[in-house]
């Protein structure tokens, strides 16, 4: 069974700080990682996607994967209030297997 | 160039009844995943449809079904449906690796 564990929050963050938002899993077959964000009453919106261990950067995002650790975060520089929302982590099975998700973390920015 | 689609957007049935969801895959992508979002929870894979076939499942049961057409458009059927089965149905198209695009889902409600 694959598991996927995020901080359910609410986690709150002033506007113009940095949000961290963190994700542990348990497939270490996993190969590839997506970040989707879910406005309420909205379906999920990829953000970002990162395959090698390190840093990849995007705009104001960041993902970082250590597979070693089974952990992989998201950075979202300069917060905005656009940016509240829940976030979902998301280790790729490997194709037809589908997307195992986390329960996402929901971010509030604060103004 | 058309994103993913989905009808109906919102839909009310009655406990034992049967429903079918519709959705056309965003335009260039042959493969569709289906999802369900209950209240607070993340998305979880249904299944996938590939070159009109069934080619991976999640762990749902038989009452849930579905069907990919020529075209590469899909529908999701549930038979019997349960107060249980409330929940936001989304459908993800893809092509060739595993980046998931998500349609706006169809929120259906079981009395």
């Amino acid at each position: 069974q694959k598991e996927v564990e995020q901080n359910s929050g609410p986690l709150s963050v002033p506007e113009g700080a940095i949000a961290s938002l963190n994700c542990t899993y348990s497939d270490r077959g996993s190969q590839s990682f997506f970040w989707y964000r879910q406005y309420s009453g909205k379906s999920p919106e990829l953000i970002m996607s990162i395959y090698s261990n390190g840093d990849k950067e995007d705009g104001r995002f960041t993902a970082q994967l250590n597979k070693a650790s089974q952990y992989v975060s998201l950075l979202i520089r300069d917060s905005q209030p656009s940016d509240s929302a829940t976030y979902l982590c998301a280790p790729g099975g490997g194709g037809a297997d589908g997307l195992t998700f986390g329960k996402g973390t929901h971010l509030i920015i604060q103004p | 160039d058309a994103g993913v689609t989905q009808s109906p957007t919102h839909l009310i049935k009655t406990r034992g009844q049967q429903v079918t969801l519709r959705c056309s895959p965003k335009s260039g992508h042959d493969t569709v995943s289906w999802y369900q979002q209950a209240l607070g929870q993340g998305p979880q894979f249904i299944f996938q449809y590939y070159e009109e076939e069934e080619r991976q499942r999640g762990n749902f049961p038989d009452r849930f079904s579905g069907h990919q057409f020529p075209n590469y458009s899909s529908e999701l059927n549930v038979n019997a449906l349960l107060l249980g089965d409330s929940a936001l149905y989304l459908c993800a198209s893809l092509t060739g690796g595993e980046t998931q695009y998500f349609g706006p889902g169809t929120r259906l409600l079981v009395l």
